[in-house]
């Protein structure tokens, strides 16, 4: 089955650290979707994509968080400076448009990060 | 905006016990509507989808039926295995729209032996 990538796994780092989430879409897919998951807030959007063009990002921190797709294989997510309430796991998720979401979309497996 | 409320958990069943997690949905035209499940330490699984009104989805004895009157996306399966223990969540995609995920907040359920 075709997956989604996602490095690290898990990432311990100090308060004020830059972090770099990377994500490997499934090959085809032009929608790539950023999302966190904390146990008081759920599954929130922070960004996403369609052929490599960030189309929302209005879920994330514009003053430490940038998203981006350096090619069509590749999206980041990147924390500088890292705080404490961070700590999440972070997901990417791939999909095709034109679906219209009627396939889904297939999640990756996460990077769980800890900022200490 | 667009959003869905599940029922709280978490919920706990006996194996081979009738499972049912409520799903409400608020959305702006018709939406297509999905369940998730994810297991522990996983991310999220495409677990069924229903694209429009009286739909029926269904995945490894897991069924939802699109309720457009009722705004709902009702997940059940008749009998529970210890392996379904998981946390579900319902979900739309807005047609015509952004096409943007909106998750519920999860449901946890655990099935005991």
């Amino acid at each position: 089955d075709a997956r989604v990538t996602q490095t690290p796994r898990h990432k311990v780092t100090e308060m004020g650290q830059e972090v770099t989430m990377r994500c490997q879409p499934i090959l085809g897919h032009n929608t790539v979707f950023w999302y966190r998951q904390t146990m008081m807030q759920g599954l929130e959007l922070l960004a996403y994509f369609r052929n490599r063009a960030p189309l929302d990002d209005s879920g994330m921190p514009k003053d430490r968080f940038s998203a981006e797709m350096p090619d069509a294989t590749l999206a980041t997510l990147k924390i500088q400076p890292s705080e404490p309430r961070d700590s999440a796991v972070y997901f990417c998720a791939s999909g095709l448009e034109g679906a219209r979401g009627n396939y889904g979309y297939t999640f990756g497996s996460g990077t769980r990060l800890t900022v200490v | 905006g667009d959003s869905v409320t599940q029922m709280e958990g978490p919920v706990t069943l006996s194996e081979e016990a009738f499972l049912t997690i409520n799903c409400t949905y608020t959305a702006t035209g018709y939406p297509s509507l999905f369940w998730y499940v994810q297991y522990p330490g996983e991310g999220l699984q495409l677990l069924l989808k229903a694209t429009k009104a009286d739909d029926k989805g269904s995945n490894k004895g897991f069924e939802a039926t699109y309720r457009k009157e009722t705004t709902s996306f009702h997940l059940e399966k008749g009998s529970v295995q210890v392996s379904d223990s998981a946390v579900y969540f319902c979900a739309l995609i807005r047609q015509g729209g952004s096409e943007k995920l909106v998750f519920g907040k999860g449901t946890k359920l655990t099935v005991n032996p």
